[in-house]
């Protein structure tokens, strides 16, 4: 079974600056996607980014951008120019790609706090 | 453009009465669908999920179960709730397509239903 590690309970940061999330999953499988979603306190999960596992170019989606390093089964989010409104929980999800149904397999989140 | 609704958004039930959350999709057919459960301070457990019709997997042995009577339609229900059982439920999809194209890996989450039980 897949696990998704995110060993940062908390983070803070400065409004403007930059930030990164760590995130570390276990698979045995080869091909699969890796997402960060944000859950701000509405409650609302928000898709922030995806990363397929056979692309080796990282995602980047405006201020997000993603470290993703295979071999070391990391995939890190670094928020750049941090804003007030990223404040949120922000968790890192797995995804086989064999096919079906299955989920997503959340980690434990990192809730992000913006100093203004 | 696909909207994923979920209701009701806030319930307060006592210990011992049934539950009934539901999920509706609009603008797509033949939806992969998904309940999780969201306990305070924890991440999000997947409970049910259904390719169809009539077809349901449990994750989670639970005192829960799901139903899909219709193709866009997901309910979560209870016989009795436990204490347990309180927390914030998530309904979510995505695309039964097998290409990465189609988005078919990512999930779209409703608003959620946060149940307290008395």
């Amino acid at each position: 079974a897949q696990t998704v590690t995110q060993s940062q309970p908390e983070m803070s940061v400065q409004e403007a600056e930059t930030v990164t999330l760590s995130c570390t999953y276990d698979t045995s499988e080869s091909d699969y996607y890796l997402f960060w979603y944000k859950q701000p306190p509405s409650r609302q999960m928000i898709l922030v980014i995806r990363q397929e596992a056979y692309k080796q170019q990282n995602a980047t989606e405006n201020r997000f951008s993603v470290n993703f390093q295979k071999a070391a089964k990391s995939f890190s989010l670094k928020i750049s120019d941090s804003q007030l409104g990223d404040a949120a929980m922000y968790f890192c999800a797995y995804r086989s790609a064999r096919g079906g149904a299955d989920g997503l397999t959340f980690g434990k989140g990192t809730h992000l706090i913006i100093q203004p | 453009s696909q909207t994923i609704h979920q209701w009701p958004a806030t319930l307060v039930q006592p210990v011992g009465s049934p539950l009934s959350l539901e999920c509706t999709v609009e603008g797509t057919s033949n939806p992969n669908l998904y309940w999780y459960r969201q306990a305070a301070g924890r991440g999000l457990q997947l409970l049910f999920y259904s390719v169809g019709i009539g077809q349901i997997s449990s994750e989670v042995p639970q005192n829960l179960s799901a139903s899909r009577p219709q193709d866009r339609q997901f309910i979560l229900s209870s016989k009795k709730l436990l204490l347990s059982d309180s927390g914030f439920y998530l309904c979510a999809w995505s695309s039964s397509g097998s290409s990465s194209l189609s988005g078919a890996n990512v999930l779209t989450f409703g608003a959620g239903s946060r149940l307290t039980v008395l």
